[in-house]
């Protein structure tokens, strides 16, 4: 099973300011990441998928990079909301299908 | 509107079985391969379960093998999760997920449906 660690675990940042989310695989996992967006009481939502694609309708200031083990999420001028915790998942060996345990996003 | 819907959870007791279903709307779910994701409230995702878009192939986490079976009824645009043999450790937000065919992310999540196991 591959094991993924997000870091940090909470992130304070200032309104447009830039934040970096990091995702570490215990493997190479080449780009087969996807992150989801889980606002407080709602349900995670897709952001990026194969590590950089944005998915429908989200807004440029989410950029995703990274291949093999090490993969980064951009928001590159936070908003006020973008209070949310964020979570990577690995697809590239499954089942299962693993997540990191979640970096939560604070505005400061 | 495109959504997925969960229901059937509530609260049961160690041992006892509950069955949640999702039911999709907007979208023919048909096309679409589904998995089950639990979370502890405050905590991270698990996934558990998966079903192809034609039912024939299923895989479980090894926290469920055995207790849960995954099913769907593309007639009525629905996926099930039969839990059974249900532990304390088991109690969390179930979330039904879609994939695009293929493509091993979750595009549309449901809103979740709260499993509670006390005794």
């Amino acid at each position: 099973e591959i094991m993924m660690t997000q870091s940090p675990a909470t992130l304070s940042v200032s309104p447009g300011e830039r934040a970096t989310l990091s995702c570490r695989a215990s493997q190479n996992i080449r780009t087969n990441l996807a992150w989801y967006q889980q606002k407080p009481g709602q349900a995670p939502s897709l952001l990026i998928y194969t590590a950089s694609k944005r998915a429908t309708g989200v807004p440029a200031r989410f950029s995703g990079s990274g291949s093999g083990a090490e993969f980064t999420l951009t928001i590159s001028s936070l908003q006020p909301e973008d209070l949310a915790v964020y979570f990577c998942q690995q697809y590239h060996d499954w089942p299962p299908y693993t997540f990191g345990q979640g970096t939560k996003l604070e505005i400061k | 509107q495109v959504q997925l819907v969960e229901s059937g959870g509530g609260l049961v007791k160690p041992g006892g079985s509950l069955r949640l279903s999702c039911t999709g709307s907007g979208f023919s779910l048909s096309d679409h391969y589904v998995s089950w994701i639990r979370q502890v409230p405050g905590k991270g995702l698990e996934w558990i379960s998966y079903i192809s878009s034609s039912g024939t192939t299923i895989y479980y986490a090894d926290s469920v093998k055995g207790r849960f079976t995954i099913s769907r009824d593309n007639a009525n645009n629905s996926v099930s999760l039969q839990m059974n043999s249900l532990r304390l450790e088991d109690a969390a937000l179930y979330y039904c997920a879609r994939e695009v065919p293929w493509a091993r992310w979750f595009d549309l999540w449901g809103q979740g449906s709260l499993v509670t196991v006390s005794s």
